[in-house]
């Protein structure tokens, strides 16, 4: 099966600069998508197609590619951004066509 | 705004079916434009595709559920379904229903999807 991979947590303070990666042999050739999960709440989408952001979500949030890695960085970090972030993408097979990463966690100190 | 809704119930016994309903307002599961989908996130770990139906009934699963898994749809009452057969204590999660919108693929990769909007979830436990 194929596998998205990213860090299991990532820590910065207020006002700081948070970058979470996600890792994957297919994303050179396929978007990624990044989601948002506060604890206890659904899953809510803050980047789709690598870059581009949907109405609603802060410019804050901001998505890169290079390669075979993508990223979500999140500008200025507030303690509201503390949550768990899933990238998700698919493979280059059509076998999987839904994948998600692991999960980072972001905590803000 | 489009807005989803899990119904279900809470608890399941081994071996049996677990079946779950989402009732989708502000769009409609006739639209041709988005897959109706379901994912589940078991206690304390990450997010897992199980599949999706489109309007004109065709489905695709995960292949590590396609055995066990049906999706289906009833226009008539904007609803679309799961069920999941011979559940055990691994099937414990949170299930989330969710619309996703088809990419078009880039060079050299294939069309694929992703998520806009999702419904609460409902957490379901298997147990005896």
């Amino acid at each position: 099966s194929y596998e998205l991979t990213q860090s299991p947590s990532v820590s910065v303070s207020p006002g700081q600069t948070a970058r979470i990666t996600c890792s994957g042999n297919a994303l050179p050739t396929h978007y990624a998508y990044w989601y948002q999960q506060r604890p206890g709440q659904a899953p809510v989408l803050v980047i789709f197609k690598d870059t581009e952001r949907p109405s609603g979500i802060p410019e804050r949030f901001s998505g890169s590619s290079s390669g075979t890695t993508v990223t979500l960085t999140i500008s200025r970090v507030q303690a509201e951004d503390e949550a768990d972030y899933y990238c998700q993408s698919a493979d280059s097979s059509g076998t999987y066509p839904v994948v998600f990463g692991g999960g980072t966690k972001l905590t803000v100190l | 705004q489009v807005q989803l809704q899990e119904s279900g119930p809470g608890l399941v016994k081994p071996s049996e079916t677990l079946s779950l309903t989402c009732t989708v307002s502000g769009g409609s599961v006739s639209s041709g434009s988005y897959y109706w989908s379901w994912i589940r996130q078991a206690p304390g770990k990450g997010l897992e595709w199980i599949g999706y139906i489109y309007y004109s009934g065709s489905t695709k699963y995960s292949p590590s559920l396609k055995s066990r898994v049906t999706i289906s749809a009833d226009t008539s009452k904007n609803q679309f379904s799961l069920k999941l057969s011979s559940v055990t204590a691994a099937d414990t999660a949170v299930y989330y229903c969710a619309r996703a919108k088809l990419t078009p693929p880039l060079v050299g990769g294939l069309a694929h999807y992703y998520f806009d909007y999702w419904g609460r979830g409902t957490l379901v436990t298997v147990s005896s």
